[in-house]
């Protein structure tokens, strides 16, 4: 089924780059979403890349999509201490707009 | 401004009590949904709807009631709230082809004694 695998936590310091990434296994994805979670608030939308595309930036962030072996990154440069918060990778196939999520990946900038 | 809202934004019952919690949007949007968040599960969907009086189960229904009378509003009804279902739950809604945007509420944290 349905499957979307990213590791749980990633720590940095600051002015690093991080990289975060995703897995999943339906090959008829059409969209594919970065999401950030800051404590106690809800789903901003960061940048999402559609399935046809390779790469996608956006200011600090880099979108890298490897559609054969189903992997997806998200690049931040330069990251900073506001950077700190839960990022979610997330797919759909663009019908109904079903989103499937994966885990979350814990994202630590120390100073 | 483009939102969803939900309400209420925290709230502590207790086995048994029914309780809904509500969700509007003003954008108009054909597509809403309600997800759960729980640590280390990432969000599982729990219902969807396609339209008014169109709902659908997602991957977790158990427990849960959802109604679309209207475009606007799509609210979570837990009839016989249980432990199981403490959880921090978000709303959601975009347009039916718009697969690039998705809108979330800020989502409602519920716990369930």
């Amino acid at each position: 089924g349905e499957d979307v695998e990213q590791s749980l936590f990633l720590s940095v310091r600051e002015g690093d780059s991080s990289v975060i990434n995703c897995t999943y296994t339906d090959s008829s994805s059409t969209y594919l979403y970065w999401y950030k979670q800051e404590p106690g608030a809800g789903l901003q939308l960061l940048t999402y890349i559609f399935s046809n595309m390779d790469m996608k930036q956006d200011q600090r962030l880099t979108v890298l999509l490897n559609k054969k072996d189903k992997h997806l990154s998200l690049r931040i440069a330069d990251t900073q201490t506001g950077d700190s918060a839960i990022y979610f990778c997330a797919e759909t196939h663009g019908q109904g707009g079903k989103l499937i999520f994966g885990q979350g990946t814990e994202l630590s900038v120390k100073p | 401004e483009a939102q969803v809202t939900q309400n209420p934004r925290y709230l502590i019952t207790v086995t048994g009590k029914k309780l809904t919690v509500t969700c509007s949007q003003n954008m108009n949007h054909e597509y809403m949904s309600w997800y759960r968040q729980d640590p280390g599960l990432g969000l599982r969907q729990i219902y969807y709807s396609m339209n008014v009086e169109v709902t659908d189960k997602g991957d977790v229904p158990e427990g849960y009631k959802v109604s679309r009378k209207e475009k606007r509003n799509f609210p979570l009804i837990l009839e016989s709230p249980s432990p199981n279902q403490t959880s921090l739950y978000f709303c959601a809604s975009s347009l039916l082809t718009g697969g690039e945007t998705q809108y979330f509420g800020p989502g409602t944290r519920l716990l369930v004694l």
